[in-house]
């Protein structure tokens, strides 16, 4: 099963750009990299989601570099409304049905202040 | 857009109570999922379902029971709740991937239990 791994807290301030990366060293050749962020008392939202390379759209940049054993997830220059949790993800293929059973670790607490 | 919606969210049952945990979701999605977070763990599965009537166990099935009589509809039930199962529900949803592609999983805001 591919694992993901990733910092459990992290700091910023209003304005910079955020980098947070996840290793998934066991990743497999058909899974994807997914990012989710969840606020407090609500459920994960999608961010971004990618293959190979990178991969931009209007909230977030995702890179993955060759061996894919690795992904970061960019925000540019975050605001306070950024502060949230941010789940990396690895598809995992199930037995059976012909979908992909997606694992959430922990996750990164990013703290931006003002 | 699509929206997931989920019957209550707050819940407060007593130990030994039947709890039912409702979800419902308008895109037509093959696939539903529900899972349980808690402080320091993140999310786990607990079932999940690909069709109508089908359910197949995750991460953390024992205490729970699922049902999916209609395809935008899928139940969690708690048979006898017990104080362990305290806890933020998260129900899901995603269209069956298509070749090459992953699935994005749809959220609904949760419930959260507490049984005391």
């Amino acid at each position: 099963l591919a694992k993901t791994t990733q910092p459990i807290s992290m700091d910023s301030y209003e304005g910079q750009e955020v980098n947070i990366t996840c290793s998934h060293n066991n990743i497999a050749t058909n899974d994807y990299i997914t990012w989710y962020q969840q606020f407090p008392s609500q459920g994960p939202r999608f961010i971004i989601q990618g293959y190979k390379t990178k991969v931009t759209n209007e909230v977030a940049s995702l890179f993955i570099p060759a061996d894919r054993k690795s992904s970061t997830l960019s925000l540019p220059r975050v605001s306070l409304s950024d502060t949230a949790v941010y789940y990396c993800l690895v598809g995992v293929s199930a037995a059976s049905g012909g979908y992909n059973k997606l694992i959430f670790g922990a996750g990164t607490r990013l703290a931006v202040h003002p | 857009d699509v929206k997931v919606t989920q019957s209550s969210r707050y819940l407060v049952k007593r130990t030994g109570e039947k709890v039912f945990l409702e979800c419902v979701q308008d895109m037509d999605h093959e696939n539903m999922f529900w899972y349980r977070q808690d402080p320091g763990l993140g999310l786990r599965l607990i079932y999940f379902s690909y069709d109508v009537k089908m359910k197949e166990k995750g991460d953390i099935p024992e205490g729970y029971s699922v049902s999916r009589e209609k395809k935008e509809r899928f139940s969690l039930i708690l048979e006898s709740a017990s104080t362990n199962q305290t806890s933020m529900y998260l129900c899901a949803s995603s269209p069956s991937p298509g070749r090459g592609d992953q699935e994005t999983q749809y959220f609904g805001p949760g419930t959260r239990l507490l049984v005391l």
